[in-house]
């Protein structure tokens, strides 16, 4: 069984460009959170979505950040327009139920904005 | 608060070493789940352990082992007889729920560097 997979695995862009990052997630799984570690800091939750609704997207940091789930499957990260804080390393999870599992998380994507 | 601290940054031992992994958490829930990942060089986090607050016996999987204590807050990881191929790092993690909606709150990670 395919793990969570996530595209692309390095991304350099300049600041005030746009980037999107891709998460496809464990094939059957209904939740599906992005996470990020910016250098040297804690990982952090940024969305929760179950299916294609956003449940939870308190961690958000601010509204150049978009994310969406058409569909319930594979979900989009959307970063327009690129400052440079907003370089790390980006996260994807999934797991099958809300609650006692597990989430299964991606290898991540490394964002660099210069 | 829902915090999660690991005070140790990075630790360096040699092959064959024991080595300990702290983990102390904060939570106003009296119900809650904990987690240990572990992240090698290739990026990805890679589920260790859950462990829930009901249960507070020790757990053994071949050279690893943890040791949670309600008492002190506190969810440490211990690998025995360390391999290079231990070295990665290591982040504990708590499971806060609300409205709906469930997150993992991290500590910022201990770098295990293995040396043969």
């Amino acid at each position: 069984e395919a793990g969570v997979t996530q595209f692309p695995s390095h991304s350099v862009i300049e600041k005030g460009q746009t980037v999107t990052l891709r998460c496809d997630p464990i094939s059957g799984h209904d939740n599906l959170y992005w996470y990020r570690r910016v250098m040297g800091k804690e990982i952090k939750f940024l969305l929760h979505f179950v299916k294609e609704s956003k449940q939870d997207e308190s961690g958000m940091p601010n509204n150049r950040f978009l994310a969406e789930r058409t569909g319930g499957t594979y979900s989009t990260l959307k970063v327009q327009p690129a400052e440079l804080e907003d370089s790390g390393v980006y996260f994807c999870a999934s797991s099958q139920e809300w609650g006692n599992t597990e989430a299964f998380f991606g290898q991540g994507t490394r964002l660099t904005v210069v | 608060a829902q915090k999660v601290t690991q005070a140790q940054t990075e630790i360096s031992v040699v092959e064959k070493e024991d080595v300990t992994l702290d983990c102390v958490y904060e939570t106003r829930d009296t119900t809650y789940y904990l987690f240990w990942y572990k992240q090698p060089p290739s990026g990805e986090l890679v589920f260790l352990i859950r462990r829930n607050s009901f249960d507070e016996q020790n757990e053994i999987s071949g050279r690893y082992s943890w040791n949670f204590q309600k008492s002190t807050s506190s969810f440490n990881f211990t690998i025995t007889a360390s391999q290079v191929v231990d070295s990665a790092v290591y982040f504990c993690a708590l499971r806060v729920t609300q409205g709906g909606s469930e997150k993992l709150v991290f500590g910022k990670g201990t770098k295990l560097t293995v040396n043969p």
